[in-house]
This record gives C-alpha cells, sequence and structure tokens, in this order.
C-alpha cells in the first residue's frame, strides 16, 4: 500500500476541458513532485514543491498548473491539453528536497481524445 | 549532464538470483536507489545506498556500490514471479533523481 494517495487513478478529458489531479501525503514530508511517465519510458520531473512553494519549474507548458494548498495536499490544474500530454502522471513527496528517498503514488493514467 | 544507464531487459529462472546493473556518470551523486514498478502501479521504493558504503543487504536485495567505475547493481535471491516489473536506478545529488532507463525484469517458471 502507498503512503502517497492520488486520485483519480484514471481520467479521460477532451481538449477543450479542464480538470485537477489530486495528490495527498500525511507522513509529515515537506517536499512534494510531479512527474510525466510514457510508456517504457522513466518518470521526468515536471514540478518540485518545497515548503508549499515551488522550487523547481522543469520548463513545462503553462497548460499544466501545479497548485500546494498545503503541506499535505498538490494538485496539478490541467487546461487545453494536447494527445501527447496522455501519460501517467506520478506524485512524490519526501522529508525535504536534498538527498531524500522519494516515495510515489500510483499515478493517474490520463487520456487526452 | 548526469546520465544513468540501464540493460533494457533480463530474464531469469524462477528461484535463480537476478542481478540488475546500472552506470552513472555523476561523480557528487549522494544517493543512489532501486525503484520496483509493476504494471499499471507507481514506483516502489526498494531500498538506497548512501555513496559511502560499497555493499547494503536488505532480506533478498543486495546492492553493491562502485564508485571508482561508478557502478551500482541490484542482485534479487532467490527471484520469484511476483518479482517480474521493471526496476529503475536512480542517483542524486540535491533535489532532482535522475533516473535509468530501467530494466525490465522477467520471471519464468
Amino acid at each position: 500500500d502507498t503512503e502517497v494517495t492520488q486520485t483519480p487513478k484514471h481520467l479521460v478529458m477532451g481538449m477543450t476541458n479542464k480538470k485537477s489531479l489530486k495528490c495527498e501525503q500525511h507522513m509529515g514530508h515537506r517536499a512534494m513532485y510531479w512527474y510525466k511517465q510514457k510508456a517504457k519510458k522513466p518518470p521526468e520531473l515536471m514540478f518540485v514543491y518545497s515548503y508549499e512553494k515551488l522550487s523547481i519549474n522543469e520548463s513545462v507548458p503553462s497548460r499544466f498548473s501545479p497548485e500546494c494548498p498545503n503541506s499535505s495536499l498538490l494538485n496539478l490544474h490541467l487546461h487545453a491539453l494536447q494527445p501527447e500530454d496522455s501519460a501517467l502522471y506520478l506524485c512524490a513527496s519526501s522529508q525535504v528536497t536534498d538527498y531524500q528517498p522519494q516515495h510515489f503514488g500510483d499515478g493517474t493514467r490520463l487520456s487526452i481524445l | 549532464g548526469e546520465d544513468v544507464e540501464q540493460s533494457l531487459f533480463l530474464s531469469v529462472r524462477e528461484g535463480d538470483s537476478s542481478v540488475i546493473n546500472c552506470t552513472y556518470t555523476d561523480s557528487s551523486s549522494t544517493y543512489l536507489y532501486w525503484y520496483k514498478q509493476e504494471p499499471g502501479a507507481g514506483l516502489q521504493l526498494l531500498t538506497y545506498i548512501f555513496s559511502n558504503m560499497d555493499m547494503k543487504q536488505d532480506q533478498r536485495l543486495t546492492v553493491l556500490l562502485n564508485k571508482k567505475d561508478k557502478h551500482l547493481s541490484l542482485r534479487i535471491a532467490d527471484t520469484q514471479t511476483g518479482d517480474s516489473a521493471i526496476y529503475f536506478c536512480a542517483e542524486s545529488s540535491t533535489d532532482k533523481l535522475i533516473f535509468g532507463t530501467g530494466t525490465r525484469l522477467q520471471v519464468f517458471p
């Protein structure tokens, strides 16, 4: 069982829709991450939050908008996505950003029609 | 820049040992990790090793680190069908994980 919970597990949306992915952890971690993973590839880092502040944005298109309402929650708001954005979106958390192991959720499988 | 490489595929018989190898380029890496990903799931942290260690054992898992050659390996003893998955090694120096390409382990009876 994972201690990082992601919802929904699956999401199908059209290119004009607006939706949000949610991630929650109750391990007291102060760093949270969003990754994108395409089939048969390693995860690619998108965003890093440290103490609820955005610390890294890996040049992600603005149609992806992260939000960290508090230390336990991380959202990813989606708008006007493209078919190539279809992927598994993974959330992770760690105690702090530096040198700490990251714990992953099971991901949201996103399909863009 | 950093680069982490793994062989793509490994096939072993149930009960045998599996050895998954990884090479990395960043000599400043502080921690090195092994993650397991089963179909349709996220990444499960299996084990990790600090860069001043050369070996770590955890039940059926043994991690060996050759810092001079920048080579990391994961040995799984008595491999079971439930070990079939993709295994990623990863290195971290500060606030990012750099993942390897992943090794698909297939266990056959």
